[in-house]
């Protein structure tokens, strides 16, 4: 859906380095979430925000931090990637008036070497 | 904890075939129920969603689930599957309480062969 957006789309990095992912999107929608997805672990909740000023961590959020800079704009960061994080990441929206269905960006694959 | 089931990790059906993905969520109170796809190389699409009303809801593509609230489960069903069909199917439940995202399942993979 090209009204979440995701940048990178691919991405390579070594151990140890910050790196930043990012995601927009024009749906005007209130709630933003970080989702990764390994093979046989479906999709798994790292952090969600249901407002600018309102941030949450979601099932596996060591190793992440995020950044909600505008209603349009949440940002996920790893401080010190590692191998294991190594997976692809989506980033989704939702209306919070609109019984929760979520929209998702077309996904960042990130490998850590 | 909240958790979302899914039965089959891999099924595979020749075209034609009728198809059942099952699905089985631990939550007691009310809930939204989602089936998102996953075509190779794409983003999460939804294929059907059900809020409240007639528990028998239909979707894109010939999709169609049934939930069950004395069984926890919202199967995906379709008569007949087609070869555009090969793709990973979530199930996501969001337990309707303020501040809750969805909760997926590991998901199912479907391969369909012509």
């Amino acid at each position: 859906d090209a009204d979440v957006t995701q940048t990178p789309r691919n991405r390579i990095t070594k151990t140890g380095k910050r790196i930043m992912l990012e995601c927009s999107q024009t749906k005007g929608h209130d709630r933003m979430y970080w989702y990764r997805q390994d093979p046989g672990l479906g999709l798994r909740l790292i952090y969600y925000s249901f407002d600018v000023k309102d941030i949450n961590k979601g099932e596996i959020s060591d190793g992440y931090s995020v950044s909600r800079q505008a209603q349009a704009k949440f940002s996920l960061s790893l401080e010190s990637a590692i191998p294991n994080q190594t997976a692809l990441y989506f980033c989704a929206t939702s209306d919070s008036g609109r019984d929760y269905e979520q929209y998702f960006g077309p996904g960042t694959r990130l490998t850590v070497t | 904890a909240q958790s979302v089931s899914q039965h089959n990790h891999h099924v595979i059906l020749s075209e034609a075939a009728s198809l059942e993905l099952g699905c089985n969520y631990s939550y007691g109170g009310t809930v939204n129920l989602f089936w998102y796809v996953q075509y190779p190389g794409q983003h999460l699409q939804l294929l059907l969603k059900y809020f409240s009303g007639d528990p028998l809801v239909k979707g894109i593509k010939g999709f169609e689930a049934e939930f069950i609230k004395s069984k926890f489960s919202f199967n995906l069903r379709k008569p007949s599957v087609q070869w555009s069909d090969t793709a990973e199917y979530f199930c996501a439940v969001n337990p309707r309480q303020a501040g809750t995202a969805l909760i997926f399942g590991k998901g199912t993979t479907l391969s369909v062969s012509s």
